[in-house]
């Protein structure tokens, strides 16, 4: 059984560009939830899509955004790309229902020059 | 508000040893779900072990054991026979509010070091 897919892996861009990172979560699986990890401020939730329907959403200005289409991939986009958006970026799938499934993808590294 | 804690941040452990990670929890939300997560270098985050507020009995998965204690809102992970590759950061999550959204909030992590 795949597990959750997320490209790219690493990738590097320049102040003022954006940026969309996908995650392809575990087949069967609706909802997806993005989180933002940087050695100062840890891992901090982003938003979650469930059902093409944003469910939840963090703290984090206007310039992230998501979506989710109809077979549950999800992508998010970062415009106007700051140097403290360097971070890895991971993804998490689950079924959407109650349980106790949530399972992450490798990340995004991305790094902000 | 919620808020998980992980008081150490690095610990070391001798090979074939027992180790205990310590994870606190605040909520006043009764239904919530408890996560430990593996962190290796390479980034991905690896599940490990999950604790409903509302199960009876402490969660076991292979090598690794939940101590669940509800009154004193505590998590700790137990990973016994440790071994090489369970050097790793380790992190404890909480989920709130089990029949809608799925977001976990992270504590800060340990990092594990196992000796040879």
């Amino acid at each position: 059984k795949a597990g959750v897919t997320q490209t790219p892996r690493y990738l590097i861009k320049t102040r003022g560009q954006q940026v969309t990172l996908s995650c392809s979560p575990i087949s069967g699986h609706r909802s997806v939830s993005w989180y933002q990890q940087t050695p100062g401020q840890g891992l901090q939730f982003l938003f979650e899509y469930f059902s093409e329907t944003q469910r939840n959403k963090g703290n984090f200005p206007g310039r992230f955004s998501g979506r989710q289409f109809s077979n549950s991939r999800s992508e998010m986009n970062v415009s106007t790309l700051e140097l403290g958006d360097s971070a890895l970026y991971l993804c998490a799938s689950s079924l959407g229902r109650s349980g106790n499934t949530i399972y992450f993808g490798e990340g995004s590294w991305l790094t902000v020059v | 508000a919620q808020k998980i804690t992980q008081t150490q941040p690095g610990m070391f452990v001798q090979e074939k040893e027992a180790v205990t990670l310590d994870c606190t929890y605040d909520t006043s939300d009764p239904s919530y779900g408890l996560f430990w997560y593996k962190q290796p270098s390479s980034g991905e985050m690896i599940f490990l072990i999950y604790q409903g507020s509302y199960d009876q009995q402490n969660a076991t998965e292979g090598r690794y054991s939940l101590n669940f204690q509800k009154a004193r809102k505590s998590a700790n992970l137990v990973i016994s026979a440790s071994q090489l590759g369970d050097s790793a950061m380790y992190f404890c999550a909480m989920r709130e509010g089990m029949d809608s959204s799925y977001k976990l909030i992270f504590g800060s992590g340990t990092r594990l070091l196992v000796r040879p």
